[in-house]
């Protein structure tokens, strides 16, 4: 089964850094764009960052940008999130997300593969 | 970063059918295939519909979609008390740097 594990989370303090990992397993992580999304408590999901396969290009949102770094090893198949300058509105479950490819009909999955989530707290 | 629209709540009786709203602009839900996805509480979300209107494996057909123009919905058939859940519909913005939006959230609510 097609699988995602964070980890990283924990308690920190404001202006804090904080690295999450997200481990991949049983699919060919190196073909996938990899995703941050995340969930503060209470509310509903925001989109954080996206990688691409080859870890060349990548982007965030403004709430995030400066701050936060993506990053990827493809051999080691698991995605990174580098977070400084915590404020406390980053507090928030952090999930780690595949964007899949195209179906059999070439419809596109978009976001399909999601971990159990990682909780930051500032 | 702005968010595609939803009503905060739905609700039915077992085995009815509940509809949820999703309500975007040009340059995201316009252009840009939708998903829909259900989050049970305390747990990931999960992938229910992708784009616009395809079921992965495994999810049942009483769960539906559909989008037209900068709108798009999700319906429930046969409604159950597993169904109670929050949905968010979600897509790309070709309008922003950031790509990808989501829904404010809806809550079903099983009566």
């Amino acid at each position: 089964e097609e699988q995602l594990v964070e980890s990283g989370g924990k308690l920190v303090q404001p202006g804090g850094s904080l690295r999450l990992s997200c481990a991949a397993s049983e699919f060919t992580f190196s073909s996938y764009w990899m995703h941050w999304v995340r969930q503060a408590p209470g509310t509903g999901l925001v989109w954080v960052s996206r990688i691409s396969p080859d870890g060349g290009a990548a982007t965030y949102a403004d709430s995030v940008r400066g701050r936060f770094t993506v990053s990827r090893d493809n051999a080691k198949k698991t995605s990174s999130l580098q977070m400084t300058n915590l404020r406390l509105d980053d507090t928030a479950v952090y999930f780690c997300v595949r964007e899949g490819g195209y179906d059999s009909n070439y419809k596109f999955y978009g976001m399909d593969v999601w971990g159990q989530g990682t909780t930051v707290t500032v | 970063q702005s968010a595609l629209t939803q009503p905060p709540s739905a609700s039915g009786t077992p085995g009815q059918r509940v509809t949820i709203s999703c309500s975007g602009g040009s340059s995201d839900i316009g252009k840009n295939p939708v998903n829909w996805f259900r989050q049970l509480p305390g747990t990931a979300p999960k992938l229910l519909i992708y784009s616009n209107d395809q079921r992965p494996s495994g999810v049942p057909d009483r769960f539906s979609a559909s989008k037209s123009a900068t709108s798009a919905s999700l319906a429930i058939s046969g409604l159950q008390s597993e169904d109670e859940a929050d949905y968010y519909c979600s897509t790309w913005d070709d309008s922003l740097n950031a790509p990808y939006v989501f829904g404010t959230g809806t809550t079903v609510t099983v009566l």
